[in-house]
């Protein structure tokens, strides 16, 4: 089946730094989105990445479609507790919406 | 407005026995989505409804079947539950090409 690979698998890090994470694939997508998991929670849209090349973003949250249109970024500034969570890339893929395995974050403060 | 609502939040099974998984969706979206999430391999599509009246087979469709009721309903069964299929099951609602919306998940024990 079709395949996101998604890096890395998890992260600790400070309170204060910033983040990347990025997602792959070897298929062209159209859209790309990134959502974030918290604990005992469902997935919650963070990002929604429609146009190749195109960087948005959401707070401290910065997602960018890549001009390849086989991946996608996502930086988080100056992280914070609450960021911690399962942060998950998606792409459509004819009516069906498929997922990283998901990038785990832990905050130290 | 609740958005997607999944029902139980909790189930514990015997092996052999069977249940179905409720979810509802208050959005008027045309698509809902059945996965399951274990440790590790992320979020895993069971079965999926782009539209009412229709459903097709996702990544992992083994052991489950599913109903689209109407265009607000859309259950998961478990025919004969084996541990397995001991998992956190999310449903989502959406439109065809854009983001999708999650519930809060059955937390699902097979034993």
């Amino acid at each position: 089946g079709q395949q996101l690979n998604q890096s890395p698998q998890s992260m600790f890090i400070q309170e204060g730094e910033d983040v990347s994470m990025n997602c792959t694939s070897s298929s062209i997508f159209n859209t790309w989105l990134w959502y974030k998991q918290d604990p005992g929670e469902g997935p919650v849209l963070l990002i929604a990445l429609y146009k190749a090349g195109e960087l948005t973003s959401n707070g401290r949250l910065t997602a960018q479609f890549g001009i390849t249109r086989k991946d996608s970024f996502l930086n988080i500034s100056a992280s914070i507790p609450s960021d911690v969570g399962i942060y998950f890339c998606a792409v459509r893929l004819t009516g069906k919406l498929i997922f990283g395995q998901g990038t785990t974050l832990q905050v130290k403060p | 407005n609740a958005g997607v609502t999944q029902t139980p939040k909790f189930q514990v099974l015997k092996t052999g026995q069977s249940m179905t998984l409720q979810c509802a969706q208050d959005m008027n979206h045309n698509s809902m989505y059945w996965y399951r999430q274990d440790p590790g391999m992320g979020l895993r599509l069971i079965y999926y409804s782009a539209s009412e009246g229709t459903t097709d087979k996702g990544e992992v469709p083994n052991g489950y079947n599913v109903s689209r009721l109407n265009k607000r309903e859309f259950s998961l069964r478990l025919e004969s539950a084996a541990p397995s299929q001991t998992s956190v099951y999310f449903c989502a609602g959406g439109q065809v090409y854009a983001e999708a919306f999650f519930g809060q998940g059955t937390r699902l024990t097979v034993v």
